[in-house]
């Protein structure tokens, strides 16, 4: 499947501060879609990135699409103790049916 | 409710006992498939099947084999369990074989193979 590269591995922040997660391909991407996992739980989706430069918002959370389609990010503004987790990058593969997990973000936000 | 559901949630067994893992979902989706997840190892992709009769290989498939004799069901068997498949398991599906659909976990299967 399509590889990518996930940074970082954790991430400890305060409650209020912001937080980054990237995905960097080598190659170029189709689409790229992000899940985001609770501890315990299972991966949920949240967003899927299509177009060169695309940035999409959902409350405190950015997602974009590099112009070159071969790196994203996932930006939380303001993070809270409900946004703990661990956050994934999914590309399609080239044969578009792959969806491959990137290795995941752990957040962990101390109140 | 739309789901996908899996069972048992957690099983632990000893080497070499076959087993079966259920999967099971109920939106009519074409596409499944079954991740194993490990720690920093992130989510890896065992098999996958398009459609019914239809499986293919993921990253890792050595040691499982699956079947989809129907749609809402696809199963994944160990016929031979190993310790290196002590594993999380998350078995998946979404509407089609493309992946601009969105995909939907189960809750998970913890095995532990001792």
């Amino acid at each position: 499947g399509q590889q990518v590269m996930q940074i970082p591995q954790y991430q400890h922040v305060q409650e209020g501060e912001d937080f980054t997660t990237y995905c960097n391909s080598s190659t170029t991407l189709s689409n790229i879609q992000w899940y985001k996992q609770r501890p315990g739980g299972h991966p949920v989706f949240l967003i899927q990135l299509v177009k060169s430069g695309e940035v999409k918002k959902q409350k405190r959370l950015t997602f974009q699409f590099g112009e070159a389609k071969k790196n994203s990010s996932l930006h939380i503004t303001a993070t809270q103790t409900t946004d703990v987790g661990t956050y994934f990058c999914a590309p399609l593969g080239n044969a578009g049916n792959m969806l491959t997990f990137g290795g995941g973000t752990r957040l962990m936000v101390k109140p | 409710e739309a789901q996908v559901t899996q069972n048992p949630r957690y099983l632990i067994t000893v080497t070499g006992k076959k087993l079966t893992v259920t999967c099971s979902q109920n939106m009519n989706h074409e596409y499944m498939s079954w991740y194993r997840q490990d720690p920093g190892l992130g989510l890896r992709q065992i098999y996958y099947s398009m459609n019914v009769e239809v499986t293919d290989k993921g990253d890792v498939p050595e040691g499982y084999k699956v079947s989809r004799k129907e749609k809402r069901n696809f199963p994944l068997i160990l016929e031979s369990p190993s310790p290196n498949q002590t594993s999380l398991y998350f078995c998946a599906s979404r509407r089609a074989a493309l992946s601009f659909y969105e995909q939907y976990f189960g809750p998970g299967t913890r095995l532990t193979v001792t």
